[in-house]
């Protein structure tokens, strides 16, 4: 009865190799969010999904694509993986945006050597 | 662009002492303002949240949080911290707007380490 769940856990990966991350939600919400916590636990948003629709997407490099195949997932595919990339990803999800609660899942800690 | 501050990067208080969090943020509209919590190795939780009404709210946990409209500020307060408090506690604001992107801004997070 997981809400929000992300695979894998944990992503130890060499520099230059493409990886993704997989992300699903359970609460029927309609919005979905992929987040960046550096090392000092800083989080930071990197891309929002709105019923499979981009309806945000900050700076980041262009390695990094999101794809939603349904509402109910969000994956990150990232590109030619750099030593900078190493950080935990979250990924989550909203009922409702403008309100603002989100619901998160529990991380993949993402480490290139 | 709005912005969040946390004063505090690390707290460290005994068992059975009083917890304040200071939170700021910097946007002159509506705002929705949250409260974060992340214990170790997992994932956020929300720990309270402020739409609008009595600027006093409760959450999980014992957990309350004053919204002080002319300060710009939504700190965090617990009367009795227990050793399972220790977490990193996120103040995040999402500003209304009628269009326009419907983030959350989080603040830098603050570290709480309890001592039994």
């Amino acid at each position: 009865d997981t809400a929000v769940s992300q695979t894998p856990k944990y992503l130890v990966t060499q520099m230059g190799n493409d990886k993704s991350i997989k992300c699903e939600q359970n609460l029927g919400h309609d919005t979905m969010y992929w987040y960046k916590q550096d090392s000092k636990k800083f989080l930071k948003i990197m891309f929002s999904y709105n019923n499979k629709e981009l309806i945000i997407n900050e700076t980041v490099p262009n390695r990094f694509s999101p794809k939603s195949p349904d509402k109910a997932h969000l994956n990150l595919h990232i590109n030619s993986l750099e030593l900078g990339d190493s950080a935990v990803y979250f990924c989550a999800s909203s009922p409702r945006p403008k309100e603002g609660t989100q619901y998160f899942g529990p991380g993949t800690r993402l480490t290139v050597l | 662009a709005q912005s969040v501050s946390q004063h505090n990067h690390h707290v460290i208080l005994s068992e059975a002492a009083s917890l304040e969090l200071g939170c700021n943020y910097s946007y002159g509209g509506t705002v929705n303002l949250f409260w974060y919590v992340q214990y170790p190795g997992q994932h956020l939780q929300l720990l309270l949240k402020y739409f609008s009404g009595d600027p006093l709210v409760k959450g999980i946990k014992g957990f309350e949080a004053e919204f002080i409209k002319s300060k710009f500020s939504f700190n965090l307060r617990k009367p009795s911290v227990q050793w399972s408090d220790t977490a990193e506690y996120f103040c995040a604001v999402n500003p209304y707007s009628g269009a326009g992107s419907y983030q959350l801004t989080f603040g830098k997070g603050t570290k709480l380490s309890v001592i039994p």
